[in-house]
C-alpha cells in the first residue's frame, strides 16, 4: 500500500524567501508528526497533530516555523523568511490512533531544504 | 523528561560477527522504547519497540534488544552482522504525552567484507 508521501524531495531557496512543505500521510492515520534532522541538532521533534489540532507545537524553533492540517489529512510545513540555518532534512511521520496507544510511525522520505 | 543516549557513534565489525549497539535511556515512568534504522538515502524505518511485554524484544533482520530496567538500558544485538546491515541506527524514547519520538544521536555501523 501507499507509504508516507513528501513533496517536494528536494527544495532549494534563497535566504530570506518563504517555503512550503507538504506530506500525505498513510490514509486513515489520525496522527502525524515532523521532524527536523541536520548534522548539527540530529533528529529533533517539530509539531504533533492529532486530527486538524495541533496539541504539541513545543518543538517549533521560532514563529518563522508553522504547519497545519487539511481534512484530517494533508499537511503543510510552512518556513517564512528562510536561514541558512533552516537547512536540513524534514520529515514527516504518522501513526494511527492517538498517543496514548503505543503505535510505530511511519516516516516519510523527507525533503530536503537548502537555504543559500 | 525523557532522553535517550547511544554510547557510541560509529561501531565497525567483519561481516558473521556480532553486533552490539548501545543505548540508555532516562525516563520518569516505565518508558516505550524503539530502534529505527536509516540506510543511505532511505527513509527511517522500525527494526523493534518495547511496550512493557516481554523484556526480550525480537525486531525484523534478525535484531534484538533487551530492556533492562536495573541499567536503564536498551542495547540492540545481532548474532551475526551481514553487509546490508551498515547504516545509521536510532535508539529512539516516546513522550508520554504526545507521543513524538524523542531520538538518540545515532550509531552509524560499518560493516567489513
Amino acid at each position: 500500500g501507499a507509504g508516507v508521501s513528501q513533496s517536494p524531495s528536494n527544495k532549494v531557496t534563497e535566504k530570506g524567501k518563504d517555503v512550503e512543505l507538504r506530506c500525505d500521510p498513510i490514509s486513515g492515520h489520525t496522527a502525524l508528526y515532523w521532524y527536523r534532522q541536520s548534522l548539527g541538532q540530529g533528529l529533533e521533534f517539530l509539531i504533533y497533530f492529532q486530527g486538524n489540532s495541533a496539541p504539541d507545537k513545543s518543538g517549533l524553533p521560532s514563529d518563522r516555523f508553522s504547519a497545519e492540517r487539511t481534512g484530517g489529512s494533508v499537511s503543510t510545513l510552512t518556513i517564512q523568511r528562510t536561514q541558512q540555518e533552516d537547512s536540513a532534512v524534514y520529515l514527516c511521520a504518522s501513526s494511527p490512533g492517538d498517543f496514548r496507544e503505543v503505535n510505530e510511525q511511519f516516516f516519510g522520505p523527507g525533503t530536503r531544504l537548502t537555504v543559500l | 523528561a525523557q532522553s535517550v543516549t547511544q554510547l557510541d557513534s560509529h561501531v565497525s565489525v567483519s561481516e558473521g560477527t556480532p553486533v552490539l549497539l548501545r543505548c540508555n535511556y532516562s525516563s520518569s515512568y516505565s518508558p516505550s522504547l524503539f530502534w529505527y534504522v536509516q540506510h543511505p538515502n532511505k527513509g527511517l524505518q522500525l527494526l523493534l519497540k518495547y511496550t512493557s511485554a516481554a523484556t526480550l524484544v525480537k525486531g525484523i533482520n534478525g535484531f534484538e534488544a533487551e530492556f533492562k530496567k536495573s541499567e536503564t538500558s536498551f542495547h540492540l544485538t545481532k548474532p551475526s552482522a551481514h553487509m546490508s546491515d551498515a547504516a545509521e541506527y536510532f535508539c529512539v524514547v516516546t513522550s508520554s504525552n504526545t507521543g513524538k519520538l524523542i531520538f538518540g544521536q545515532g550509531t552509524t555501523l560499518q560493516v567489513k567484507p
